[in-house]
């Protein structure tokens, strides 16, 4: 069964600074790995969708990288702003088509 | 605007009760979700269907019930059976295929009282 991970559960940086967020999952069989951003008591944005055959994929300040022999995704923020403060979510697609949730990286940007 | 309407934002429960939350999209996605997002336990599925008048239960579809009677609506409904249904519910919809982006409404919170 696909589990997906995400590390840290929560970080805190100044502004300006870049920043990682990880994502790992157990079964390289996906068809697409897609970052969300959910701010308090809303709906979940999406920000980037890579597709199994890419390498990665931009966005203004964000990139986030595949690499699914690893079972490894990563989501960078350049120059990260009070604005960016959210959680983070990364899920997966697999044969069954839904999507497979990490349980979200909580950022906290401070000005 | 294109996109995915849940309604109503906030819905208070009596113990014992049904309650349906809404669900409806223009996007003309084939395929629609119901997750359930409780603190620290990130989004679990509830239900899915990729095509109108069939649908899948998924890891926690105990205490739920769905239809999908026409493709753009999903309504969703937490019957009695459901012991703990205080929780955040997200409805999502996408293309048919494993490739493509999904998209997510605003969700309704649900609170027994």
């Amino acid at each position: 069964k696909q589990e997906v991970t995400q590390i840290p559960a929560a970080l805190s940086v100044p502004e300006g600074e870049n920043l990682v967020l990880n994502c790992s999952f157990t079964d390289s069989a996906i068809y697409n790995l897609q970052w969300f951003r959910q701010d308090p008591g809303k709906g979940l944005t999406s920000l980037l969708l890579i597709q199994s055959s890419q390498r990665e994929q931009t966005s203004g300040r964000l990139n986030a990288s595949l690499d699914k022999s690893s079972g490894r995704s990563t989501l960078y923020i350049a120059a990260s702003q009070p604005g960016d403060s959210a959680t983070y979510l990364c899920a997966v697609t697999g044969a069954g088509t839904a999507l497979i949730f990490g349980k979200g990286t909580t950022l906290s940007v401070s000005s | 605007d294109g996109g995915i309407t849940q309604s109503p934002k906030y819905l208070f429960r009596k113990e014992g009760q049904n309650v349906t939350l809404s669900c409806e999209q223009n996007l003309n996605h084939d395929a629609m979700y119901w997750y359930r997002q409780d603190p620290g336990q990130g989004l679990r599925l509830i239900y899915y269907s990729q095509i109108v008048n069939d649908f899948q239960k998924g890891d926690i579809a105990e205490g739920y019930s769905v239809s999908r009677e026409k493709k753009e609506s999903f309504p969703l409904t937490v019957t009695s059976a459901q012991k703990n249904p205080t929780a955040f519910y997200l409805c999502a919809s996408k293309e048919q295929g494993g490739g493509t982006e999904a998209f997510f409404g605003q969700g309704t919170r649900l609170t027994v009282v």
